[in-house]
């Protein structure tokens, strides 16, 4: 199976841009790169997913290299609600089902 | 809408104790999940449904744990005996796989604590 690598923790500074490297270096042709997110006691939540080309959405933005060996997702302008975990996660194709990879994370701390 | 619903929220119970865990997932997602989570971890999935059929229950250690789904909708993860290794948050998720997206929704969690 397919891993991530991402570093432990980051921090930044409020209303800073945020970008938040990963590695997946064995990523294969069919593997979608998701990011979930994980605030204090809660469940994960989804951020945003892609395949190939750059993708953006209403909470972040992920860039994706052109190998697809990394991947970065990019908050605009963090707020002290971005504080969480994020995970860098692999979608893989299973026994026609998608599985989702989950990589440790990493623990994203917003200084104000 | 509402989102996958959890309880308890809280559980503390003594080792050899059984526990249960319930979890109702979003209106029309067929698909649902049970993961465990330790601390300082990312979640790993113990079992997943598709509708009522259990179709990756690989990593559930089926000595101690079961869980059902009845009707495709509700589900109940329960640990019997319980363990001090048990101690975790249990975390359900539901999805609707008939999309490429296939996005994971989350409850809040179980947590759990094994005296």
């Amino acid at each position: 199976d397919a891993k991530t690598t991402q570093p432990n923790s980051m921090e930044s500074n409020e209303e800073e841009p945020v970008h938040l490297p990963c590695n997946h270096s064995t990523i294969s042709g069919t593997d979608y790169i998701h990011w979930y997110r994980q605030l204090p006691s809660q469940g994960p939540e989804y951020v945003i997913h892609g395949l190939t080309s750059n993708v953006n959405n209403r909470m972040a933005s992920l860039a994706i290299a052109e190998d697809r060996k990394s991947s970065t997702l990019i908050l605009h302008r963090a707020t002290l609600r971005d504080a969480a975990v994020y995970y860098c996660i692999l979608r893989g194709f299973m026994d026609s089902n998608y599985q989702l990879i989950w990589g440790a994370g990493t623990k994203l701390i917003i200084k104000p | 809408e509402a989102g996958v619903v959890q309880s308890p929220r809280y559980k503390i119970i003594e080792k050899k104790q059984p526990v249960a865990f319930w979890c109702n997932p979003i209106s029309g997602h067929n698909t649902l999940y049970w993961y465990r989570q330790n601390l300082g971890q990312g979640p790993e999935l113990l079992i997943r449904y598709e509708n009522e059929e259990a179709v990756d229950d690989s990593q559930l250690p089926k000595d101690r744990f079961s869980a059902e789904r009845l009707k495709g909708v509700d589900s109940t993860l329960k640990i019997q005996p319980a363990e001090l290794g048990d101690s975790a948050v249990y975390l359900c998720a539901s999805s609707y796989s008939g999309t490429v997206k296939n996005i994971q929704y989350f409850g809040a969690g179980t947590r759990l604590s094994v005296l």
